[in-house]
């Protein structure tokens, strides 16, 4: 039982190009969210999905899309990077709905340059 | 957006009751309040959610006033592993831009 995992652990990328950031749960988990964490700050909700097929945004979405490709799996996509996308990307799942526990994955660090 | 905020650091000893507070005054009737702790490169982890009252659990306790527009995390006995930042969250209602991290208090645990 891996919990929820990410890929990648780290990357680089030039300011325009796109990457897509993986995530995985093995939990059967409903909701799946992706935050980002700035330097010495808390974490902001980009996106959130209840169920596959639905997305919600969050706090600070522009500059993201993201896919719910079934119930294990929820990407977010950069489609073309800034350098103020440069943070650590987390993803994360709930059993049931916003504001149930949930459970992190081990962060995906990105620079932009 | 409403702003949670939390003390920016603590110092406590192995062995001392910690209390570490956080502000949440827009906080909406469906709101849950959610405590997560987190080490260096690591994702946050689960200690303890509330709604209102007093809620306990083998690892801490959460308190939380009638008004809700505070809340407390107490750690009983700290010892130098309870070393890490603790966030308050707060949400649970339908609007997904509301579920927000507060600003995250570090503790520091001397021997």
């Amino acid at each position: 039982n891996a919990g929820v995992t990410q890929t990648p652990k780290f990357q680089v990328l030039k300011t325009g190009q796109s990457m897509t950031l993986q995530c995985a749960q093995d939990m059967n988990h409903n909701s799946m969210y992706w935050y980002r964490q700035d330097p010495g700050m808390g974490l902001r909700l980009i996106y959130y999905s209840a169920s596959e097929g639905t997305t919600d945004k969050g706090e600070v979405p522009n500059g993201y899309n993201v896919s719910r490709l079934n119930k294990r799996e929820f990407s977010l996509r950069l489609e073309s990077a800034a350098p103020s996308q440069t943070s650590v990307y987390f993803c994360a799942s709930s059993l049931g709905g916003v504001g149930e526990t949930q459970y992190f994955g081990p962060g995906t660090r990105l620079l932009v340059l | 957006l409403a702003k949670i905020t939390q003390p920016i650091s603590m110092d406590s000893y192995e062995g001392q009751e910690v209390n570490i507070t956080c502000s949440h005054n827009n906080i909406a009737t469906n709101d849950y309040i959610t405590w997560y702790q987190q080490f260096p490169s690591q994702g946050p982890r689960f200690i303890i959610q509330g709604y209102k009252t007093k809620v306990t659990n083998e690892v801490a306790s959460l308190f939380i006033p009638a008004d809700r527009k505070s809340s407390t995390l107490s750690l009983p006995r700290v010892s130098l592993s309870d070393t890490a930042v603790y966030y308050c969250l707060v949400g649970g209602g339908y609007n997904t831009d509301k579920l927000i991290f507060g600003t995250g208090t570090r503790l520091q645990v001397f021997p």
